[in-house]
């Protein structure tokens, strides 16, 4: 067990819907990071966050968005659903090194979103 | 664009074997290599990392090879066994910007008895 939390596990709904998925970090752990993975995309990285404040940004789509609440759980944000957003979402925290690089990041178990 | 790339896609390997994955990666701006390993339903997790100014770290059965002017690194499984029978990935960082990490495209590791 990692320390981070990811709710919900499994979630099925369908186009043009908005989904929330929920991260709760490592307990101390100051970054959140989202990544997606996809079998054709493999494991791509989407956002991360630095106490509250977004850190780096990947090749996240405009229809998606997310944030770092003051208890430091993250939130990521699906609007508009396509049948291509189907994917493991996969939170990791790390303690936050504000200058970034080499920290071991925790992912937890993930959310299995289904478009259908 | 694919920054780190990884090979092989699978590999089946006897018990007690030596299990071998390769990344190489293009950008030399990179300063840090972790492997993760990801079993069936689970997220990945830290394996093993390695800093450019290292040329091999070693923790238990596993090790990373690392060649800075090839712009390579490796991983060894030694003494695989089936409970490493799991997904390897590769990834790198960049200095600065935040954390984020660039994976390779994983491998599907089998270790038979």
């Amino acid at each position: 067990d990692s320390g981070v939390t990811q709710t919900p596990k499994h979630l099925i709904t369908a186009t043009g819907q908005r989904v929330t998925l929920r991260c709760s970090p490592r307990s101390g752990d100051l970054s959140v990071y989202w990544y997606q993975q996809s079998l054709d995309q493999g494991l791509q990285f989407l956002i991360q966050y630095y106490n509250g404040e977004e850190r780096a940004k990947g090749n996240i789509l405009e229809r998606f968005s997310a944030q770092q609440f003051p208890d430091l759980h993250s939130e990521l944000n699906l609007s508009s659903l396509e049948l291509g957003d189907s994917a493991l979402y996969f939170c990791a925290s790390s303690v936050g090194n504000k200058g970034g690089g080499r920290e071991t990041q925790y992912f937890g178990p993930g959310t299995r979103l289904l478009v259908l | 664009q694919q920054q780190v790339k990884q090979s092989p896609q699978s590999l089946i390997v006897q018990k007690g074997g030596i299990s071998i994955i390769n990344c190489a990666y293009e950008n030399t701006a990179f300063d840090y290599f972790p492997w993760y390993q990801q079993f069936p339903g689970k997220g990945p997790a830290l394996l093993i990392a390695i800093r450019p100014d290292v040329s091999e770290k070693k923790e238990g059965r596993f090790t990373i090879s690392f060649n800075k002017s090839a712009k390579q690194f490796s991983l060894h499984i030694m003494d695989s066994q089936p409970g490493d029978s799991a997904t390897y990935f590769c990834a790198a960082s960049i200095p600065g910007g935040g954390n984020k990490l660039t994976f390779g495209t994983g491998t599907q590791l089998k270790v038979e008895l």
